[in-house]
């Protein structure tokens, strides 16, 4: 969906490096969630916020922070503490929770040097 | 636990036919189904999806039907076209959130 942007497309973290994958969406939804996409694998869920300046841990959210200043924006940190960051990362909104369709962005692949 | 089991994890199909995916859940208060197609390299779409007041819903050449007693939901997909080939991923709704299976790579064969 055009509304979501994810940046950059491609991201290179180095050894001990924190990076930071950007997430904006102009839909004035609510919720915003990350995923991670590994090959072969479904989504996993690492943290979703429900409104501003709130979020919740989701199954794998060792390693990762996030923060929701804005309600247009929910940005990722992956940090060193993140031993295999080696994945498709998928940012996601929905106007509201639960039973609210996510609309995805396009994804940040990160990989290590 | 919050869980959700998807089958076939590959599906070849001949130009025409029909496939099916099938997906079961753990929690019987499990509300909301959607199913996401994801071509390579870019992002899940919507394609369809079921709430638990409803058993079946249909869009096209795409179906989901929903037994909520043996907690499992199907996507069908009728005369399958090549573009149909795609990774398909269901999920469900436990909380507020969404668990999603592990995906079929669905191939459909001209």
């Amino acid at each position: 969906d055009g509304g979501i942007t994810q940046s950059p497309k491609y991201l290179f973290r180095k050894e001990g490096q924190n990076v930071t994958l950007s997430c904006e969406q102009n839909l004035n939804h609510d919720a915003m969630y990350w995923y991670r996409q590994d090959p072969g694998q479904g989504l996993r869920l690492i943290y979703y916020s429900q409104i501003v300046n709130d979020f919740q841990k989701g199954d794998i959210a060792e390693g990762y922070s996030v923060s929701r200043e804005k309600k247009e924006s929910f940005p990722l940190t992956v940090t060193s503490a993140q031993k295999n960051p080696t994945a498709f990362y998928l940012c996601a909104s929905s106007i509201g929770q639960g039973e609210a369709p996510q609309h995805f962005g396009d994804g940040t692949r990160l990989s290590i040097l | 636990g919050e869980n959700v089991e998807q089958h076939p994890s590959t599906l070849s199909v001949q130009e025409g036919d029909s496939a099916v995916i099938k997906c079961t859940y753990s929690d019987s208060a499990s509300n909301y189904f959607p199913w996401y197609k994801q071509e390579l390299g870019k992002r899940p779409q919507l394609i369809i999806d079921i709430r638990s007041n409803v058993g079946e819903k249909k869009d096209q050449r795409i179906a989901v039907t929903l037994n909520k007693t043996a907690k499992h939901f199907s996507l069908h997909i009728t005369e399958t076209q090549p573009e149909d080939s795609a990774v398909y991923f269901c999920a469900a709704r436990y909380g507020n959130k969404l668990v999603f299976g592990a995906g079929t790579i669905l191939r459909v064969k001209s």
